[in-house]
């Protein structure tokens, strides 16, 4: 079964820094781009960014500069460094497998998060 | 690249169709997917490349558009049907949502 199970959510003061870690299985973890996505109580889905399966990172306005994302392929897994945390940031932060097809050397067509994770949450608070 | 899906809710009855659409501020050709979301769970892909039905979602769901515009259709809705659904652009970064569209039972 493919599946991603995140880590490492919990109560944090403003300012403070948390790592949240996804440990992947069920599928070959590096050859997939991987992705962060977060959601506040009663609000909709914000994407926060993404790694490629090379190690480039993409990050929204929103959280650039704060937070970091990172893998370890020989480890099956992800990771969401958050820094300079503020009470906007409170959310279930999801990772989420994204499915993609190569179609000519390189170049991708890209099919949505097709594997996610049951979410850990981040609360923000003093 | 902003996506405005409308309505933000609707109510509909089991049984009935509906249906939601989602508007992309700049062309995305057919880099659009649809996801269900029931409460208290991770979000579901439904729909990938516009209209193309991810595997195991029901034949009820379609998907249509291209470029700017593009709507989610669901037929002879079931009772597990009731749920918020998003688009999201996956033609560029950084990778959009849609606000949501929170479906209830009438």
């Amino acid at each position: 079964e493919e599946r991603l199970v995140e880590s490492g959510g919990g109560l944090i003061q403003p300012g403070g820094s948390l790592r949240l870690s996804c440990a992947a299985s069920g599928f070959t973890f590096s050859r997939f781009d991987m992705h962060w996505v977060r959601q506040g109580t009663g609000k909709g889905l914000e994407w926060i960014g993404a790694i490629g399966s090379v190690g480039d990172t993409y990050y929204a306005g929103s959280v650039r500069g704060r937070f970091t994302i990172s893998r370890d392929n020989a480890k099956n897994s992800l990771y969401l460094q958050l820094k300079t945390l503020r009470a906007g940031d409170t959310a279930v932060y999801y990772c989420a497998r994204e499915l993609r097809q190569e179609y000519k050397y390189a170049s991708y067509n890209f099919y949505g998060l097709d594997v996610w994770g049951q979410g850990t949450t981040v609360t923000v608070s003093s | 690249i902003q996506l405005t899906q409308s309505p933000s809710s609707l109510s509909a009855s089991v049984g009935g169709s509906v249906t939601i659409t989602c508007r992309a501020s700049q062309g995305i050709s057919n880099s659009l997917v649809w996801y269900q979301q029931r409460p208290g769970t991770a979000p579901k892909l439904l729909i990938y490349a516009a209209s193309t039905l991810q595997s195991g979602v029901p034949s009820r769901f379609s998907g249509r558009g291209s470029g700017t515009d593009f709507s989610l259709i669901i037929n002879s809705l079931q009772p597990e049907d009731f749920a918020t659904y998003y688009c999201q652009q996956v033609h560029i970064y950084p990778r959009t949502f849609g606000q949501g569209t929170k479906l209830e039972i009438k």
